[in-house]
């Protein structure tokens, strides 16, 4: 079946704490990318990546980072999380180029993080 | 840079009206993808339908039609007789398109209501 995975789906962590969450997608996809949802302001792209070792900030790349070592795998990194990025977090991917683009995203479950 | 405009927040109709959703984008890519998506009170995001910016042509494709201007940057997306299964949030998307790279763009969405 083809998806896009995320983990973990909730977490609840504190301040300054280190933490990943993984995507991965088994649909041979180039294009892979990461947003965060907030009431009142839709989804917003962090990230995104055209295919292994391109990646370009997307609107609030703020206090993230991404890698994408593998066409599969695109982890989604809070080295000191603070609450404002307290979010619901999806992972996304789609073919990327030439006709691919345009193409629909993919989206995972949601990863929904609060930070305290 | 690019933005989507969603200018309705929450529309509310009977079952069985028709309802259009309205999507305004501004971009300076010559080439790019518009896609509509929806959200459902479960979570999930689902494509519904997509156009390419050389591509003018409206369709419809069931239930849904779409109306895409170029000359007034709208690509609004009408529903024809609603029905309850259609309440959930409705997101348009524009992908750009600029030197290979491809940033994402969502709108802030409109909840749709429909009343049984």
């Amino acid at each position: 079946e083809a998806q896009v995975t995320q983990n973990p789906r909730y977490l609840i962590t504190v301040t300054g704490k280190k933490l990943t969450v993984t995507c991965s997608q088994n649909m041979n996809h180039e294009y892979m990318s990461w947003y965060r949802q907030d009431p009142g302001l839709g989804l917003r792209q962090i990230y995104y990546s055209m295919n292994v070792e391109v990646t370009d900030k997307g609107d609030v790349p703020e206090g993230y980072k991404v890698s994408r070592k593998e066409k599969r795998n695109f982890p989604l990194i809070l080295e000191s999380p603070s609450p404002n990025q307290t979010s619901l977090y999806f992972c996304a991917s789609s073919l990327g180029y030439g006709q691919g683009s345009n193409q629909p995203q993919h989206f995972g479950d949601g990863t929904r993080l609060s930070i305290l | 840079a690019q933005k989507v405009t969603q200018a309705q927040t929450e529309i509310s109709v009977v079952e069985k009206e028709d309802v259009t959703l309205d999507c305004v984008y501004e971009t300076r890519d010559t080439t790019y993808y518009l896609f509509w998506y929806k959200q459902p009170p479960s979570g999930e995001l689902v494509f519904l339908i997509r156009r390419n910016s050389f591509d003018e042509q409206n369709e419809i494709s069931g239930r849904y039609s779409w109306n895409f201007q170029k000359s007034t940057s709208s690509f609004n997306f009408t529903i024809t007789a609603s029905q309850v299964v259609d309440s959930a949030v409705y997101f348009c998307a524009l992908r750009g398109y600029s030197g290979g790279y491809q940033k994402v763009t969502f709108g802030t969405g409109t909840k749709l209501q429909v009343i049984p």
